[in-house]
C-alpha cells in the first residue's frame, strides 16, 4: 500500500495561506490523494481529493505535481477554527470498494 | 440529514473480556467502515463492509470482527480484550459509486484496564 510522509507540525497566521505538503512517492496511477482533517479527536472531516488535476472546493485547493508524488493542500484564508490535524490519505482500490491509508499527519496551528 | 452515530461513545473494560461497537450510516449509505486510533499507531484501517459482506480488510488479528445488517448498520466485535486494544474506534460511511468522500462518526473510545 502507498504511504505518506507530512511535517509532523506547522503553523501560520490567522489570515494567511496555509500550505500543507504531502509526499506520496509510491503512489499508484490509479490511486487517489485525500485530504481529511481531525479536530480534538473528532471523527475526521473530509476536506478535498484528487487524482492527477488540481481540484478546488469551498474549503481549501489541492495541488498535485506532474509525477504525482507529492502535493500541497492549501487553506487561502486560515482562521483559528483551522487548527487541527491534516491527514494527506491514500485511497486504496477502486470505487467500488476501497480503504483509506491514513498517514502520521500535520498538527496545524493557526496563531492570532 | 442526520450524520454517524456510533453507540456507546465511552467504554471501560477489563482485560479478557470482549466488547461491541455499534455503528448506524447516514440514511443511504450502504458501505461501512471500521477505523482505529491510537497515539503510537495512529488511524489504522480495520475492516469495510458493503450489502452486509465484508470486502476490505486491514492488518488486525482474529479477535476483531465485524458484521452489517441489512439495514447498513454495522457492528464491530473485540473479543479477548487486551491492554493494547485501548483506542479510538471510528466508523465511516459512504455512497460507494456516487460519492467519494467517506463521512465519520464522533467515534466510541474504549479503554481497558
Amino acid at each position: 500500500d502507498a504511504k505518506t510522509t507530512q511535517p509532523p507540525s506547522m503553523d501560520c497566521a490567522e489570515g494567511r495561506a496555509a500550505n500543507l505538503p504531502c509526499n506520496h512517492s509510491t503512489i499508484s496511477g490509479n490511486e487517489y490523494v485525500y485530504w481529511y482533517r481531525q479536530i480534538h479527536s473528532q471523527g475526521p472531516q473530509y476536506i478535498i481529493h484528487g487524482l492527477k488535476n488540481n481540484e478546488t472546493n469551498e474549503m481549501a485547493s489541492l495541488i498535485i505535481t506532474e509525477d504525482r508524488k507529492s502535493s500541497t493542500l492549501i487553506l487561502p484564508h486560515a482562521t483559528l477554527r483551522d487548527t487541527a490535524v491534516y491527514y494527506c490519505i491514500v485511497r486504496v482500490g477502486g470505487d467500488s470498494s476501497y480503504k483509506l491509508i491514513f498517514g502520521s499527519g500535520t498538527r496545524l496551528l493557526v496563531r492570532p | 440529514k442526520a450524520g454517524v452515530t456510533q453507540t456507546p461513545r465511552y467504554l471501560i473494560k477489563t482485560r479478557g473480556q470482549q466488547v461491541t461497537l455499534s455503528c448506524s450510516p447516514i440514511s443511504g449509505h450502504r458501505s461501512v467502515s471500521w477505523y482505529q486510533q491510537t497515539p503510537g499507531q495512529g488511524l489504522q484501517f480495520l475492516f469495510e463492509y458493503f450489502s452486509e459482506t465484508q470486502r476490505n480488510k486491514g492488518n488486525f488479528p482474529g479477535r476483531f470482527s465485524g458484521r452489517q445488517f441489512s439495514n447498513s448498520r454495522s457492528e464491530m466485535n473485540v473479543s479477548t480484550l487486551e491492554l493494547g486494544d485501548s483506542a479510538l474506534y471510528l466508523c465511516a460511511s459512504s455512497l460507494l459509486g456516487h460519492s467519494y468522500e467517506q463521512y465519520f462518526g464522533p467515534g466510541t473510545r474504549l479503554t481497558v484496564t
